[in-house]
């Protein structure tokens, strides 16, 4: 258990349409990190917040969006659902000591 | 883009010493090395990761070359259950972009 919670484990939802994906942090790391892994396809880096604040943006469409809360979880908001946007969604949190990053066992979004 | 790079696949004896190479000719000083990896479908793990010294836990060993443009990582004996895609990264302050990876596949 890495200590990195993500919710919900599995999601099916249409084309079109709008889903949120939270992560929960290990307690006391400040920064959040999302990727989107497809079919057999390596981890794509997303975009990265530290205590609230954006702090890298890697390869990220303009439909989906983020944010970092006061309690340090954080979400990923995916808008306007293609069929392409099926994938593993890993969060993980970076500590704050030794730099490596933990991983939650991700939210897998299968859009029909 | 990733800095690093890996072959794509490699095969390891079960018991046996498994060496995974990873190439990053391009790293600047103040870069760590580190290494994951991912079993089937799971969330990435943390193996081990070093600056310019050799390193070991209990998980691995790294190898890291003296003009640190290349490390090595060291599973001594292997086991079925390290089969799995091993990721290289060099990490620049934020960034821990993710390459390819070697699937490394451990055979009885």
């Amino acid at each position: 258990d890495s200590g990195v919670t993500q919710t919900p484990k599995h999601l099916i939802t249409a084309t079109g349409q709008r889903v949120t994906l939270r992560c929960s942090p290990r307690s006391g790391d400040l920064s959040v990190y999302w990727y989107q892994q497809s079919l057999d396809q390596g981890l794509q880096f997303l975009i990265q917040y530290y205590n609230g604040e954006e702090r890298a943006k890697g390869n990220i469409l303009e439909r989906f969006s983020a944010q970092q809360f006061p309690d340090l979880h954080s979400e990923l908001n995916l808008s306007s659902l293609e069929l392409g946007d099926s994938a593993l969604y890993f969060c993980a949190s970076k500590g704050a000591n030794t730099g490596e990053l933990f991983f939650g066992e991700g939210s897998r979004l299968t859009v029909l | 883009d990733a800095k690093t790079t890996q072959p794509p696949s490699m095969d390891c004896a079960e018991g046996r010493a498994a060496n995974l190479p990873c190439n990053h000719s391009t790293i600047s000083g103040n870069e760590y090395v580190y290494w994951y990896r991912q079993i089937h479908s799971q969330g990435p793990q943390y193996i081990i990761h070093g600056l310019k010294n050799n390193e070991t836990n209990e998980m691995a060993s790294l190898i890291i070359t003296e003009d640190r443009k290349s490390s090595t990582l060291i599973l001594p004996h292997a086991t079925l259950r390290d089969t799995a895609v091993y990721y290289c990264i060099v990490r620049n302050n934020n960034d821990m972009r993710f390459g390819a990876g070697t699937r490394l596949t451990v055979k009885p």
